[in-house]
């Protein structure tokens, strides 16, 4: 069973379309990251969310952080070829010790 | 600045054979970590050190040994390689303990 769980597994859209991508858990977490990885590289940190409710943008891609600090949510608006990756959350939960990932969201957006 | 360097890129291994991966970064960072990726697995920490001559172990350390000489390098050796052990093998580095800010580009390593 994994800490983390991420919706959906796969999303395959249209330049141009809006979409969410969610990362779910039982767990409280003190601060949940979001990575997005392409193909042969490492995953890259986009951002960092602490505070229950928060919301943070970067530019087309929003993030928000659930009141609980049990879930949090990425929404990309008008998306491009280039935000075509693997969406990663990732968080150290209040009772662990370790940093765990979620399995991912393999986004890819069609020209 | 380079950032976060593994090598080697690729590797193929026959079972029982060891071998070390190098990761090396130039940031200063205290906080480094292995991780391994598997297909719908995510990333799962094997290893962590939090400064020269302090490491711990994560999720699935069995099979992986670590060590900390240097602020600079932590490289991560496998004692006898199985087949389960195939997979792509990412180091992180970061200033925030326990959460990876940079990665480098992996090790694909494949045990026959």
């Amino acid at each position: 069973t994994q800490l983390l769980e991420q919706s959906p597994q796969f999303l395959s859209i249209q330049e141009g379309e809006n979409l969410t991508v969610y990362c779910n858990s039982s767990s409280v977490f003190s601060s949940l990251q979001w990575y997005r990885q392409e193909p042969g590289e490492g995953p890259v940190l986009l951002v960092t969310v602490v505070t229950g409710g928060e919301v943070k943008k970067l530019k087309r891609l929003t993030f928000q952080f659930g009141d609980a600090r049990k879930d949090s949510s990425l929404h990309i608006t008008a998306a491009q070829p280039g935000d075509t990756g693997l969406y990663l959350c990732a968080g150290v939960d209040n009772y662990g010790q370790n940093f765990v990932f979620g399995p991912g969201t393999r986004l890819s957006v069609l020209p | 600045n380079a950032g976060v360097t593994q090598t080697p890129k690729f590797q193929v291994l026959k079972t029982g054979q060891s071998m070390t991966l190098q990761c090396a970064q130039d940031m200063n960072h205290e906080y480094m970590s292995w991780y391994r990726q598997d297909p719908g697995m995510g990333l799962r920490l094997i290893h962590y050190s939090v400064g020269a001559g302090i490491t711990d172990q994560g999720e699935v350390p069995n099979g992986y040994n670590v060590s900390r000489s240097t602020t600079e390098d932590f490289p991560l050796r496998l004692l006898s390689a199985a087949p389960s052990q195939t997979s792509v093998y990412f180091c992180a580095s970061s200033y925030v303990s326990g959460q990876p800010q940079h990665f480098g580009d992996g090790t694909r390593l494949s045990i026959l």
